[in-house]
């Protein structure tokens, strides 16, 4: 699977759009973007995922450049229930490989 | 519904010791997937399952980690000879196996602590 590159952290206020960078620069014809988080002692959640083209659902949008070697996670509202650990993956959908992510900070 | 569920939900074992770590998958998902997660830093792929067999255990570290899912539902992580390097939270996910994409679901871990 290709690697991604996240910040380390970020901040943001409550109730102000938010928006997570990831470059995967190696990434393949086939390979998904996905994007989980993961809130302190839980597991990983999915949040959303895709290919080539910008996607939206009920937790957040998915901005892909078009040369697909960036993408951006767009919380459009953050929330104090945010703050958590995101991280960005590109590959395949079983075998996912985690990096590091990115600790989002949300201040009330 | 019920989501995916992991028992214990810690687990303190001696070096040497033999564990076990079970997975209930969510009912009907057929895919599920083992991952290791160290402190601070991202789950690990272990093991992935279609069903009873082990499409890829390519994750798993050496030959003293072994999995197994004899009825296509419930699954158990097992290790032998355990070393406090094995101390980690390891993490069940399952998913569907129907389209061209289907998401992860995780369960809350067991916490693994190798003394």
């Amino acid at each position: 699977d290709a690697k991604t590159t996240q910040p380390n952290s970020m901040e943001s206020n409550e109730e102000e759009p938010v928006h997570l960078p990831c470059n995967h620069s190696t990434i393949s014809g086939t390979d998904y973007i996905h994007w989980y988080r993961q809130l302190p002692s839980q597991g990983p959640e999915y949040v959303i995922h895709g290919l080539t083209s910008n996607v939206n659902n009920r937790m957040a949008s998915l901005a892909i450049a078009e040369d697909r070697k960036s993408s951006t996670l767009i919380l459009h509202r953050a929330t104090l229930r945010d703050a958590a650990v995101y991280y960005c993956i590109s590959g395949s959908a079983r075998q996912l490989t985690f990096g590091s992510g990115t600790q989002l900070t949300v201040l009330p | 519904g019920a989501g995916v569920s992991q028992t214990p939900s810690n687990k303190v074992t001696e070096k040497g010791k033999y564990v076990e770590l079970r997975c209930d998958p969510i009912s009907g998902h057929t895919a599920l997937y083992w991952y290791r997660q160290s402190l601070g830093q991202g789950p690990e792929f272990l093991i992935y399952f279609q069903g009873t067999g082990a499409a890829d255990d390519s994750g798993l570290p050496n030959d003293r980690f072994f999995a197994v899912r004899p009825e296509g539902s419930v699954s158990t992580l097992k290790i032998q000879r355990t070393e406090r390097g094995d101390s980690a939270v390891y993490l069940c996910a399952s998913s569907q196996d129907r389209g061209s994409y289907n998401e992860q679901f995780f369960g809350p871990g067991t916490r693994l602590t190798v003394l």
